[in-house]
């Protein structure tokens, strides 16, 4: 079965640019008929949808984060891939990758990753 | 603030029923779009429960039931199982801000 693993430093200083790789086993981001998506849930709280990418390179991104979000997709690699700039402490959270599954906008999210922690500080 | 709105707590003894409510407006789920559950064991990540408002992924034992009317969803969990001990999240798609979103979190406490 498909299986999610999130990589990446698990500190980033504030201003600079938060980056992180998430690698598909047991199946081909290029196989289709999936998104591929970026979830984040700050510590002790709820969760925040990041934005997601089809193996053509078709991003969507939550207008709220947009502005500082661009995910990418390596097809050769089997991996996708979030950098978020200009971070702050705000952007502490742990950070999932997770395949999207329906169409249009009824979607759910299976599986994750097992989620990778990142700290903003000096 | 979450767009969608869970009770920040529940608990019931082993055996019990309970369920979760997920409130939510009619940019979201009362515009038609699917409400989905995901079970989030201590330190664990997420692990979807229910999709399309009431359908389990395979797997997922039947003492787990889900359903939607208006502007509202629920989850029921019968048979309550120390086990079932976790928090719990409702997600759906709002329109206004084009955008997936997810409920607060339920913690589920098993007495």
């Amino acid at each position: 079965q498909v299986q999610l693993q999130e990589s990446g430093p698990g500190l980033v200083k504030p201003s600079q640019t938060l980056s992180l790789t998430c690698t598909v086993s047991g199946g081909s981001i290029s196989s289709g008929g999936y998104r591929w998506s970026w979830i984040r849930q700050h510590p002790g709280k709820g969760l925040e949808w990041i934005g997601n990418i089809y193996y053509s390179g078709s991003s969507n991104y939550n207008p709220s984060l947009k502005s500082r979000v661009t995910i990418s997709v390596d097809t050769s690699k089997n991996q996708f891939s979030l950098k978020l700039s200009s971070v702050t402490a705000a952007d502490t959270a742990v950070y999932y990758c997770a395949r999207d599954h329906g169409s249009g906008n009824i979607k759910w999210f299976d599986p994750w990753g097992q989620g990778t922690l990142v700290t903003v500080s000096s | 603030q979450s767009v969608l709105t869970q009770p920040p707590s529940v608990s019931g003894a082993p055996g019990q029923r309970v369920t979760i409510s997920c409130t939510g407006s009619s940019s979201n789920i009362g515009a038609g779009y699917d409400v989905h559950w995901y079970q989030q064991l201590p330190g664990t990540a997420p692990k979807l429960l229910i999709y399309g408002n009431s359908n389990r992924p395979s797997g997922v034992p039947d003492r787990f039931s889900g359903s939607k009317s208006g502007t509202s969803a629920s989850l029921a969990i019968t048979g309550l199982q120390a086990e079932d001990e976790a928090d719990y999240y409702c997600q759906s798609y709002d329109s206004s801000l084009s955008v997936f979103v997810f409920g607060g979190g339920t913690k589920l406490t098993v007495l």
